[in-house]
């Protein structure tokens, strides 16, 4: 089990540029998770995946914001255009759905984070 | 809608003392509970959930927490902190009905030698 990874660790851009951040789930989970988390405050959640299906989107994820899970691996989490308000860690998590009578919560485990500076 | 209060922004201890970090939470339904902890420039690292099994659930590195419907509580403990206690630790909450996580703004801990 090598955990959830990401990259780049970090990305410092300029307004105005795409940016593109990965994030490799463990092995075997079917479900992903991407969370905005900014200075001084807890995650924020963005948007989630079973396998490659997105199944939810919150309001935080403007147009700008896109994210993709082909053949229900990786996820990619793009941005367009960014600006200034989007610098933030982008956070990934992955869990595996519980099977049939097991407690009905997934346990999300987080990756190390992309740190993204916009100047 | 779900939503985690946090109580202290910054709580600071001796080595030794008991760590106390509250967690209040609202839910339309019976919740999950979660206590992450994060160091410096890394992800969040799960120290105990709660799924309604028990209402005392213990934790990875000596810390628990305790369950309270009545109180809407979930504080998380520890008898005895150590110097690499201190981080930010984070309370959230999610449901049945939605998967994604309802975080707090989160506690840094601060443990005096």
């Amino acid at each position: 089990d090598t955990g959830v990874s990401q990259d780049p660790r970090h990305k410092i851009t300029k307004r105005g540029q795409n940016v593109t951040f990965r994030c490799d789930p463990i092995s075997e989970h079917n479900r992903l998770y991407w969370y905005r988390q900014t200075l001084g405050q807890g995650p924020e959640f963005l948007t989630y995946f079973q396998n490659e299906a997105q199944l939810e989107k919150s309001r935080l994820l403007s147009d700008r914001f896109s994210a993709e899970r082909p053949k229900g691996s990786f996820s990619t989490l793009e941005i367009q255009r960014t600006e200034q308000g989007d610098s933030a860690m982008y956070l990934c998590a992955s869990s595996h759905i519980p099977g049939q009578g097991v407690d009905g919560t997934d346990t999300q485990y987080f990756g190390p984070g992309t740190r993204l500076t916009v100047l | 809608a779900q939503s985690v209060t946090q109580l202290g922004s910054h709580v600071s201890v001796s080595e030794g003392a008991l760590v106390l970090l509250r967690c209040n939470y609202s839910s339309s339904v019976p919740p999950y509970l979660f206590w992450y902890v994060q160091y410096p420039n890394q992800g969040l690292q799960l120290l105990l959930k709660y799924t309604s099994a028990a209402t005392l659930v213990k934790g990875i590195n000596g810390f628990e927490a305790e369950f309270k419907k009545s109180e809407t509580s979930f504080h998380l403990t520890k008898p005895s902190a150590h110097m690499s206690d201190a981080a930010e630790y984070f309370c959230a909450v999610s449901d049945s009905g939605r998967r994604a996580l309802t975080f707090g703004s989160g506690t840094r801990l601060q443990v005096q030698p």
